[in-house]
C-alpha cells in the first residue's frame, strides 16, 4: 500500500518558471514531511522539510505548502534553473527525535530547459 | 568528512550467487538503514539498525540479511541472488542526538546491482 502518493512522475519546466510537485499522504500519525533531491549517480539529500503545525516553509527558491486537513503537501521551485534538474522525492515520517520510519513517494524527475 | 560510504559502486551477479554490500559512516550515527530504489517505486526500506548489535526488518526484507557488528558499519547480504533483486541500493544513517539533524537521513552514493 502506497502511503505517500506523488505526482507528476516527470516534469519539464522552462528556465525561470515555477516547478510544482504534489504529494498526498494517508496516515495522520506522520509528523515530519521532508523533500529529498537526488542527482544522477548520487544518493538523495535533504532539501527542505516541514512539520504539520505550519502551513508553509520557505528556503530560498524552495517552498513547501502544507494542507493538513487535505493531507496534502507540495514543493514549489521558483525561478527554476537548469541546475535544479534532478529527481525529487517527497516523504513522510514518524518517530520524532528517534528512529525515523520514513515512507517515500515514488519520485518526480524534473528537467529545467534553458 | 566522508559521511556515508558504500562499496562496491557496481556489481553484476549471476542468479544464485551471494554477495555482501558494505556501508560505513564516520558521523558516529546510531541509526543505519538499507533502502532499495526501483523505477516508479521510490525508496523502500529493507532493514535497519538502531544500534550496534541490533537489526530489524523493514518493508521489503525477504532475501536479505544484515549485520551491525560495529557502530560505524552496516552490512547487507544477499545469500542467493535473484533477478528481482536487481536494483540500486542505498545506505543511510541518522542520529537522535543532534536536534538540528535528528530527523535527517544521510545517504551514501548507492550500489548498482544487476542479477542475471
Amino acid at each position: 500500500q502506497q502511503q505517500v502518493k506523488q505526482s507528476p512522475q516527470s516534469l519539464i519546466v522552462q528556465k525561470g518558471g515555477i516547478s510544482i510537485i504534489n504529494c498526498a499522504y494517508e496516515n495522520t500519525a506522520f509528523d515530519y514531511f521532508p523533500w529529498y533531491q537526488q542527482f544522477p549517480g548520487k544518493g538523495p539529500a535533504l532539501l527542505i522539510a516541514i512539520r504539520p503545525d505550519v502551513s508553509e516553509k520557505k528556503e530560498g527558491r524552495f517552498t513547501i505548502s502544507f494542507n493538513k486537513s487535505a493531507k496534502q503537501f507540495s514543493l514549489h521551485i521558483m525561478d527554476s534553473q537548469p541546475g535544479d534538474s534532478a529527481t525529487y522525492f517527497c516523504a513522510a515520517s514518524m518517530g520524532s527525535g528517534g528512529y525515523q520510519k520514513v515512507t517515500f513517494g515514488t519520485g518526480t524527475k524534473l528537467q529545467v530547459i534553458p | 568528512n566522508a559521511g556515508v560510504t558504500q562499496t562496491p559502486k557496481f556489481r553484476v551477479l549471476k542468479t544464485g550467487q551471494s554477495m555482501t554490500l558494505l556501508c560505513a559512516q564516520d558521523m558516529n550515527h546510531e541509526y543505519m538503514y538499507w533502502y532499495r530504489q526501483d523505477p516508479g517505486m521510490g525508496l523502500r526500506l529493507i532493514h535497519y539498525s538502531v544500534g550496534e548489535g541490533t537489526t530489524a526488518k523493514g518493508e521489503v526484507p525477504d532475501g536479505y540479511n544484515v549485520s551491525r557488528l560495529k557502530k560505524q558499519n552496516f552490512l547487507l547480504g544477499l545469500e542467493s541472488a535473484a533477478p528481482s533483486q536487481t536494483s540500486v541500493y542505498f545506505c543511510a544513517s541518522s542520529t537522535p542526538t543532534d536536534p538540528a539533524t535528528n530527523e535527517k537521513l544521510f545517504f551514501g552514493s548507492g550500489t548498482q546491482l544487476s542479477v542475471l
